[in-house]
């Protein structure tokens, strides 16, 4: 299995309070990545990085900020929390951009 | 934008059975397309992943197709077992590192 740790796995906080999530790899991948997954979504990326400080957003990226400034530490921060963001986050790892992304086992955040 | 569908959402058989699921997707220009399975509560495995200019990719059991002018993909499980049951995602690279996913096809096999 790819070396990647998510943490904390679970999480319930409060609307209005600041989040961080953390994803630590040990591959040395160059890319990272953060979705959520949804029930009657699916998984939906929310932001990703492609190397150290290069970050780009995703599909629902409002909301969300991130921050990478080790090649093995990707964070991801949600500055007031809402109830919406109440979901599964999932961070994944790739060598290249064309290479096949492996997952962490998730983070399940509910937001009361 | 990309959009990808899977077919069936849910599907029953019994153990012995060879199946096939199905994915399609609305933009023919991708880069490569990957099959994972993700099982109740924790994150997704990578199956396969099939680059576009491959037709196939085989690893033991498992077989994935492409046919990217018709926008589609198929899994194909031989001889299935009661732990293959899971869901199983298909996703797509269309440019830039970033993956579209399918909604899932829920797979139960009953011994």
């Amino acid at each position: 299995d790819a070396g990647i740790t998510q943490s904390p796995r679970h999480k319930v906080t409060e609307t209005g309070t600041p989040v961080t999530l953390r994803c630590h790899q040990t591959e040395n991948h160059r890319y990272m990545y953060w979705y959520r997954q949804d029930p009657g979504h699916g998984l939906r990326l929310i932001h990703y990085s492609y190397g150290v400080k290069d970050t780009d957003k995703g599909e629902v990226s409002d909301g969300y900020s991130v921050s990478r400034s080790k090649t093995e530490d990707f964070l991801l921060t949600l500055e007031s929390a809402t109830s919406s963001q109440t979901s599964v986050y999932f961070c994944a790892i790739s060598a290249t951009g064309d290479q096949p992304q492996h997952f962490g086992d998730g983070t399940r955040l509910s937001i009361l | 934008k990309q959009e990808v569908t899977q077919i069936p959402a849910a599907l029953s058989v019994p153990e012995g059975e060879n199946l096939v699921l199905n994915c399609s997707f609305t933009d023919s220009a991708i880069y490569n397309l990957q099959w994972f399975r993700q099982d109740p509560g924790k994150g997704l495995t990578s199956l396969l992943l099939i680059q576009s200019s491959q037709r196939e990719q085989t690893s033991g059991r498992l077989n994935a197709s492409l046919d990217k002018s018709s926008g589609r993909s198929t899994l194909y499980i031989a001889a299935s077992q009661p732990g293959d049951s899971a869901t199983y995602l298909c996703a797509v690279n269309s440019g830039y590192s970033t993956l579209t996913f399918g909604k899932g096809t829920m797979l139960l096999v009953s011994p």
